[in-house]
């Protein structure tokens, strides 16, 4: 069975600060891995996907991810945070392209002038 | 514009009564997706369908039921509502084949049972 776990529920940077949010996933099949973010009022937005072809994956607005295999992460990364990546980030997994994605509970990031 | 259509986008309705929602998946897209996500379950995985038959149930209750039509848009039906049924309802579509899986969400449909 596929499942994400996000530790961090909330996370507060300083605008300029690196932006870490965590993902571990758990899947019997090498997966594919997603992180959507989410702006208050509004539906979710891709930010970036894995899918085997390169274990470190740009997306968009700057923010990038890097599958570790032997650690079953994901983590996402931004160099410096601006304030308008203030929203609700979530990481999902997919063991198929026929299978629905299973989401994590989120990280909301808080960015601090 | 993600290219997927809710409608409506708030609904406002009473305990006990039904209401159906209606998505439009992004043009070229075979599967649709519905979500459920709330404070206490956040995004919860409801049921997809793909090119009008239904391929995966998640936690969808049984008062909750859905189609998808042959011009592929798609309706939940939620019946006999309760005050627990309040929650932002997403659609999301995707080409549905083999390959990254990458869905596609509208806007939601945020429902308030009174």
């Amino acid at each position: 069975a596929q499942s994400v776990t996000q530790l961090g529920s909330h996370v507060s940077v300083s605008e300029g600060a690196l932006v870490l949010l965590r993902c571990n996933y758990s899947s019997s099949v090498p997966p594919y891995l997603f992180w959507y973010v989410q702006y208050p009022n509004q539906g979710l937005q891709l930010l970036l996907k894995y899918t085997s072809a390169a274990t470190l994956v740009k997306g968009i607005n700057g923010f990038e991810a890097e599958f570790k295999k032997s650690e079953t992460s994901f983590h996402l990364t931004k160099p410096s945070a601006h304030m308008s990546d203030a929203a609700e980030y979530f990481c999902a997994v997919s063991e198929t392209g026929r299978r629905a994605l299973t989401f994590g509970s989120g990280t909301r990031l808080q960015v601090q002038p | 514009d993600s290219g997927v259509t809710q409608t409506p986008k708030h609904l406002i309705t009473a305990t006990g009564q039904r209401v159906t929602l209606r998505c439009s998946p992004r043009s070229g897209d075979l599967s649709v997706y519905w979500y459920q996500q709330s404070l206490d379950q956040g995004l919860q995985f409801l049921i997809q369908y793909y090119n009008g038959e239904e391929r995966a149930k998640g936690n969808i209750l049984e008062r909750f039921s859905a189609q998808q039509f042959p011009d592929l848009h798609s309706e939940l039906n939620l019946s006999s509502l309760e005050l627990g049924d309040s929650a932002l309802y997403f659609c999301a579509s995707s080409i549905g084949g083999a390959g990254a899986p990458e869905a596609f969400f509208g806007q939601g449909t945020r429902l308030t049972v009174v």
